[in-house]
């Protein structure tokens, strides 16, 4: 089983439309939640933390289940601009604090 | 500010031969980790350094091996190149310390690497 499992896609939206990721982490002793996104041949750039609250930056929301090991991101009112692969990131932080454990990513694609 | 600086961008070898990658982090960011991602996957852990000390090292073979230096810099060096070991070459910065996992990782452009 890999460490952190994400839906692939693609997904290809409309404009305006709302879109959800999904992601599972399989060490439960996890600390640190992150997504990324990436441009076609760019570096990770990081969107959000998340935290078990959930938290909310403008048009992107975060969940974390800690009991599922389940990590969301939903996206609302969907830009042409938001067209990136988006990475499930996870720290299992103590002494691997320094180790980024990444997703595949999932592909989304918003047309006109 | 400027981010996180790797150099080269791009890089083109053969087999057997090797490689020096370099990285800068942002400046105050004493960790430094390196990456490969290839092609359709998402970037794989190779190392973390802090303080100039190796803390954290991936599944990757002896050939692979870096260092940090007092500026915080830090090397990534590939001996005896394989084909497989095309991919793009991502370094990280934190501010994190020992256990500072809630701090994110800012990545730099990277170095593409493509091994003929």
């Amino acid at each position: 089983r890999k460490e952190v499992e994400q839906d692939p896609g693609p997904f290809n939206v409309p404009e305006g439309a709302t879109v959800a990721f999904n992601c599972t982490y399989s060490n439960s002793a996890s600390q640190s939640f992150f997504w990324y996104r990436q441009d076609c041949r760019k570096e990770p750039k990081l969107l959000m933390s998340v935290y078990s609250s959930g938290n909310e930056d403008g048009r992107f929301t975060a969940q974390l289940n800690r009991a599922s090991q389940y990590i969301s991101l939903l996206i609302r009112d969907s830009k042409l601009s938001d067209s990136a692969t988006y990475l499930c990131v996870v720290n299992q932080g103590g002494t691997s604090y320094g180790k980024l454990t990444f997703g595949q990513g999932t592909i989304l694609t918003v047309h006109p | 500010d400027a981010g996180v600086t790797q150099s080269p961008t791009h890089l083109i070898k053969t087999r057997g031969q090797h490689v020096t990658l370099r990285c800068s982090p942002i400046s105050g960011h004493k960790s430094v980790s390196w990456y490969q991602q290839v092609l359709g996957q998402g970037p794989q852990f190779i190392f973390q350094y802090y303080e100039k000390e190796e803390r954290g090292r991936g599944n990757f073979p002896d050939r692979f091996s870096a260092r940090q230096f007092p500026n915080y810099s830090s090397e990534l060096n590939v001996n005896a190149l394989l084909l497989g070991d095309s991919a793009l070459y991502l370094c990280a910065s934190s501010s994190a310390g020992q256990g500072g996992s809630n701090q994110p990782q800012h990545f730099g452009d990277g170095t593409r690497l493509s091994i003929l």
